[in-house]
C-alpha cells in the first residue's frame, strides 16, 4: 500500500527556515516523481515543487513564488523527499502536501503538514 | 502560466441529483487533466486522471470527461458522502495550475 507521510511543519518567524519531509512506503521510491504542494488557510490548491526520479535525471521544478527560496531534494536511500524553506514569509503559511507520481499524475497524497509563518 | 478557470464556486442539490463542475483551461491542455475531491482537513484525493479515466476504487457514478480546453466533472446520483470541495488541475505544462475549486452542500 502507498504511504506518504509529511513532517517537520510547525510555528517559525518570518525569514527564518525550515525543513519539512515526506517519507515513503510501499513502492520503490527512487523509481518514482515526487511533488510538493500547499494549501493557505480557507484557500485552494497550489503546486510548489517537482522532482524526477534519476531515470529522468532528478530534474527539479519550482513554482515562481518559492523559487530561489526552497529546494526540494531526495534521499532514495530512505525513501524520503525533502523541502527545505528558506527566508520564509507570512505568505507562506499553508498546510503542505507531498505527493507521489505512482500510476499517474498525483495519484497518492500524504496527509499534510501545517507550517505557520508568523512572528 | 495556464489559467484553470472552474464553474460553478460553489453549488446546492439534494440526494440523488446529477451535478456537473465545468473547468476551462486558457488553453490546449490535450486531455491532462485531473480531478480532485477534498474534505474538510483532509488531503486531496483524486478521482479523474487524463480527464476521462476513473481511478481504481471511486464509485461509478463519478465521470469527467472533455478535450482542449474544456473539461466537465459530472456526479450521477448524489450522495450524502459526496459534501465536498472539487478541483481540477492541469499536468501539461509547468506549472502545474488547479481550478479555484467548487464547493458542493447537499440541500
Amino acid at each position: 500500500e502507498v504511504q506518504l507521510v509529511e513532517s517537520g511543519g510547525g510555528l517559525v518567524q518570518p525569514g527564518r527556515s525550515l525543513r519539512l519531509s515526506c517519507s515513503a512506503s510501499g513502492f520503490t521510491f527512487g523509481e518514482y516523481a515526487m511533488s510538493w504542494f500547499r494549501q493557505a488557510p480557507g484557500k485552494g490548491l497550489e503546486w510548489v515543487a517537482f522532482i524526477r526520479s534519476k531515470f529522468y535525471g532528478g530534474t527539479i521544478d519550482y513554482a515562481a513564488s518559492v523559487k530561489g527560496r526552497f529546494i526540494i531534494s531526495r534521499d532514495d536511500s530512505k525513501s524520503i523527499a525533502n523541502l527545505q524553506m528558506d527566508s520564509l514569509e507570512i505568505e507562506d503559511t499553508a498546510v503542505y502536501y507531498c505527493a507521489v507520481n505512482y500510476k499517474c499524475y498525483f495519484d497518492f497524497w500524504g496527509q499534510g503538514t501545517l507550517v505557520t509563518v508568523s512572528s | 502560466d495556464i489559467q484553470m478557470t472552474q464553474s460553478p464556486s460553489a453549488l446546492s442539490a439534494s440526494v440523488g441529483d446529477r451535478i456537473t463542475i465545468t473547468c476551462q483551461a486558457s488553453q490546449d491542455i490535450g486531455n491532462y487533466l485531473n480531478w480532485y475531491q477534498q474534505k474538510p482537513g483532509k488531503a486531496p484525493k483524486l478521482l479523474i486522471y487524463d480527464a476521462s479515466n476513473l481511478e481504481a476504487g471511486v464509485p461509478s457514478r463519478f465521470s469527467g470527461r472533455g478535450s482542449g480546453t474544456l473539461y466537465t466533472f459530472t456526479i450521477n446520483s448524489l450522495h450524502p458522502e459526496d459534501i465536498a470541495t472539487y478541483y481540477c488541475q492541469q499536468y501539461d505544462s509547468l506549472p502545474y495550475t488547479f481550478g479555484q475549486g467548487a464547493k458542493l452542500e447537499i440541500k
